[in-house]
């Protein structure tokens, strides 16, 4: 079964970096996956599709401070320089033969 | 820029039904393939329903296979989605969303990941 699993909460301080982490179910270790970030009160906003190799594709005007990067099964997302909007929701999500499935989302705290 | 503005929300009774709308801009709609995803009050995103660029084939989820219906109009860029039975926990703020990916003249290109999304319609089921 293909799910994905992440962290309910982080925090970090005002330009510090933080790494987010989502977890894809055994089995589907070599899944792509998509991050997006939800800020308060508004929709989701697409950030970038990070392979299994590492590799990453960012979305328009994505900042350089937002990155990923992959190991095994797992995803990360990796924001630097925190800033103040940087606080929301963080969803990972992935695909499968007509399937997709999100992650629960991580809420950062920045501090 | 890609624009995707959902309609048709509202308060409904369970068991009755409702169609949600989302009209697309600034891409060649009829080449991708297009999403609902939603978002009950306070909880993360479910995935709802996808349908392939020329409407050939649509998937959905568990929680609303044979009561929901995903449905695209190429003509009019415009995604639709069919919602029967409704239930309390169809609650949410409903998601229009385009795929990553993309076909053109017989190929495919690009992935599966959700690229944009729209602002939302919150749909309300209660008595």
């Amino acid at each position: 079964q293909l799910v994905l699993t992440q962290s309910p909460s982080a925090s970090a301080s005002l330009g510090a970096s933080v790494k987010l982490t989502c977890t894809l179910s055994s089995g589907h270790s070599s899944y792509a996956i998509a991050w997006h970030q939800q800020q308060p009160e508004k929709g989701p906003r697409y950030l970038m599709k990070v392979n299994s190799d590492g590799s990453h594709s960012k979305g328009d005007g994505i900042p350089d401070r937002f990155s990923g990067s992959s190991s095994g099964a797992e995803r990360f997302l990796t924001i630097s320089s925190l800033q103040s909007e940087d606080e929301a929701d963080y969803y990972c999500q992935t695909w499968g033969t007509g399937i997709h499935v999100f992650g629960g989302g991580t809420t950062l705290t920045v501090l | 820029q890609v624009q995707l503005v959902e309609s048709g929300g509202g308060v409904v009774q369970p068991g009755r039904s409702l169609r949600l709308s989302c009209a697309a801009s600034g891409f060649t709609f009829s080449s991708y393939g297009m999403h609902w995803v939603r978002q009950p009050p306070g909880k993360g995103l479910e995935w709802v329903a996808v349908i392939w660029f020329d409407g050939s084939n649509k998937y959905y989820a568990d929680s609303v296979k044979g009561r929901f219906t995903i449905s695209r109009d190429n003509s009019k860029n415009t995604l639709y989605l069919q919602m029967n039975n409704l239930r309390a926990e169809d609650t949410a703020v409903y998601y229009c969303a385009r795929e990553g990916g993309y076909c053109s003249g017989g190929n495919c290109y690009g992935d599966y990941e959700v690229d944009s999304w729209g602002q939302g319609a919150l749909v309300t089921v209660s008595s």
